[in-house]
């Protein structure tokens, strides 16, 4: 069991816009920790999508966005294409357990 | 830019310990704002941070598995290892040695990510 909650699946049609949530707890997110999201393609190692919340590393569109608040964070994609068709998960740090957590993952489809 | 790259046995058998090794090329180890990291992915699932090490040797584990996991570096050799003892078939993952990021932007997100290594306890 994760330390932090996602769905485990959302999916949307081309084009339309989609969010995939990320609930914690005061000793993470709610704690003000960063939160950092991941996109992991089928059989590669997961890529760094989103981090500081909100920001986007280089090559990552514009269409994709980050936000906290409270004990949640969220990320969502808007202009869905088949492309972002992927798994994703969020990260944080954990001050109980002085080390990483992870979001169970949300399995992306495009329909 | 820096790369990781995990080496070691695929295939462990139950009660022994499985030993990986993760060599870190483009940069030091000793250098910078960085922990060196272990996680793993089970079949089909989601990802478990396992342990991490800074360069001075200091460590932090996940507690579900503190009890079987030592972390190592090798500055000489620019490598930090994983040793998991008394494994079982709960054990078969791909793991994956990351860079941890503390600087203040990437406050311990994960910017670098091995290939990931492929181990079966069979």
């Amino acid at each position: 069991q994760s330390v932090l909650t996602q769905p485990p699946s959302v999916s949307g049609a081309p084009g339309q816009r989609v969010t995939i949530s990320c609930t914690g707890t005061s000793s993470n997110i709610g704690a003000g920790y960063a939160v950092h999201w991941y996109q992991q393609l089928p059989g590669t190692a997961p890529k760094l999508f989103i981090y500081g919340d909100f920001n986007r590393p280089s090559g990552v569109p514009d269409r994709i966005s980050g936000s906290k608040s409270g004990t949640s964070a969220t990320l969502a994609i808007t202009g869905l294409q088949a492309e972002d068709e992927a798994d994703y998960y969020c990260q944080s740090y954990d001050s109980s357990l002085s080390g990483v957590i992870f979001g169970g993952g949300t399995k992306l489809t495009v329909l | 830019q820096v790369q990781l790259q995990e080496s070691g046995p695929g295939l462990v058998k139950p009660s022994q310990t499985l030993s990986l090794t993760c060599s870190v090329s483009g940069g030091s180890i000793s250098r910078g704002t960085y922990y060196y990291s272990w996680t793993r992915q089970h079949p089909g699932r989601g990802l478990e941070w396992i342990g991490y090490i800074y360069n001075s040797g200091r460590t932090s584990y996940n507690p579900s598995l503190k009890s079987r996991v030592i972390i190592s570096v090798d500055i000489s050799k620019n490598q930090f290892s994983l040793r998991l003892s008394s494994v079982t078939v709960a054990d078969t993952a791909i793991y994956f040695c990351t860079r941890v990021d503390t600087s203040n932007a990437l406050y311990f997100g994960v910017d670098v990510w091995g290939q990931g290594a492929t181990v079966t306890v069979s």
